[in-house]
């Protein structure tokens, strides 16, 4: 079946960096997109940016620009999401979600970040 | 990149009908019919719901309905279950591949 399986929990000091993965199985990998969204703890959902799972294009959310990067790798199917200068406001839950024309259809099970010293 | 507006909360009866709306701007929501609505359990991932203002995926139940008028959308739920007692987030295609969610909805069924 089509799923997104991401990487486990991470806790992290202030100013280090995360990678989480998400590897995607059931489908085409490179047919669809992969976004990357958010939540801290007791929040909201926060986008944070895009990938082109075919041409690597990214489009990232203002607030991290600059901080993360998303790739991919077609190999193995999987979508990375790094994010640098970690800050405590950064905890919480990441989630990988494939992009279905411009919706959110699969969702992975989320990783939680934990940013303390 | 303004979050859109969505009521924090809304509630209902078994049953009844209840209506969440989410406001953007002619930048987003008003912009394109890519309005999608997502429905969160507490500790799961989110689950989509709507796509495309109205259209509703494989399995997901027809008491679930979208609509939009303008620069604001409205997700409908009729027939109220407990099981539909979750938090609801919409989301709209703000062009050039970006995305925007609402802040959140918190559904209680009474």
């Amino acid at each position: 079946q089509v799923q997104l399986v991401q990487s486990g929990a991470e806790v992290k000091k202030p100013g280090a960096s995360v990678k989480v993965s998400c590897k995607a199985s059931g489908y085409t990998f490179t047919s669809y997109g992969i976004t990357w969204v958010r939540q801290a703890p007791g929040q909201g959902l926060e986008w944070m940016g895009w990938i082109s799972a075919y041409s690597g294009n990214t489009n990232y959310a203002q607030k991290l620009q600059g901080r993360v990067t998303m790739t991919t790798d077609t190999s193995t199917s999987t979508a990375y999401m790094e994010l640098r200068s970690l800050r405590s406001d950064d905890t919480a839950v990441y989630y990988c979600a494939r992009v279905d024309w411009h919706a959110f259809d699969i969702w992975g099970q989320g990783t939680m970040v934990t940013v303390s010293s | 990149q303004s979050a859109l507006t969505q009521p924090p909360s809304a509630s209902g009866s078994p049953g009844q009908s209840v209506t969440i709306s989410c406001t953007g701007t002619s930048s987003d929501v008003g912009g394109y019919n890519f309005v999608s609505w997502y429905q969160q359990h507490p500790g799961k991932a989110p689950k989509r719901m709507i796509y495309e203002v109205s259209k509703r995926p494989s399995g997901v139940p027809d008491r679930f309905s979208g609509s939009k008028s303008g620069n604001t959308a409205s997700l409908t739920v009729s027939g109220l279950q407990a099981e539909d007692e979750a938090d609801y987030y919409c989301s709209s295609y703000a062009g050039s591949n970006t995305w925007v969610f609402g802040g959140g909805t918190k559904l209680t069924v009474l």
